[in-house]
């Protein structure tokens, strides 16, 4: 399969921790990359290879993958957190793939 | 710093063919394992990837829009340029342009322009 399907809808009570999920197969010899994005934004990179994270995102956010499934976590969610999230990783017969995002509420 | 821009026409009609430029800094698109690539959304719907086209001057296509998107660079004045063809309302949607970086098994976005709106409408 070339696509990368995610869960469309996960929340989790302010301060907790939260895991979002992202299954495909391209993710078992590539690893994906996570963006967030809040309306009316472009996404923004919070994650990408092993468990990298660009300057700037806090480090409440990690990222992990076994097998065909990658993992963004967020540990201690705060309420600036509640957005869209998008993996998206290399593809051997699409070359690249989003995901179908996944819309975190913190409650 | 790095910063990019996307500019082009924010309606078109349908069968038109789309032209859309990204202007970037802070970033040079003869670095080996970079690149400039497309993502389009349709409002309130998921991303979607479109065409990314590399340092060396290797250039990717989304299968399923191949047979309508030409990307290209030039590296003089730092601008990627996006052409699709025969627009049709579906294509309406925020364009998205984004450096892309591509090392071993890592490959990411970022960052990202702020987009364009694009309408196709008659």
């Amino acid at each position: 399969s070339s696509e990368l399907t995610q869960d469309p809808a996960v929340s989790v009570a302010l301060g907790q921790t939260v895991r979002i999920t992202c299954q495909g197969d391209g993710l078992r010899n590539y690893y994906a990359s996570w963006y967030q994005q809040k309306p009316g934004q472009a996404p923004l990179l919070v994650m990408y290879g092993k468990n990298n994270r660009p300057s700037g995102i806090p480090d409440r956010f990690s990222g992990s993958s076994s097998g065909d499934t990658a993992s963004l976590t967020i540990t201690g969610a705060q309420a600036e957190d509640e957005a869209d999230y998008y993996c998206n990783s290399r593809d051997s017969s699409v070359y690249l793939v989003f995901g179908g995002g996944t819309r975190l509420t913190v409650l | 710093q790095i910063t990019l821009k996307e500019s082009g026409p924010t309606l078109v009609k349908p069968t038109q063919t789309l032209t859309l430029t990204c202007t970037f800094s802070g970033f040079s698109l003869t670095t080996s394992g970079v690149g400039v690539g497309w993502i389009r959304q349709p409002p309130g719907k998921a991303l979607e990837w479109l065409a990314l086209i590399y340092w060396d001057d290797d250039k990717r296509y989304s299968p399923s829009l191949k047979s309508r998107l030409t990307i290209s660079k030039d590296t003089s004045k730092n601008q990627v340029v996006l052409t699709m063809a025969d627009m049709d309302a579906a294509d309406t949607g925020t364009y998205f342009c984004a450096h892309f970086v591509a090392a071993a098994v890592n490959y990411w976005f970022g960052p990202w322009g702020p987009g364009t709106l694009v309408t196709v409408s008659s």
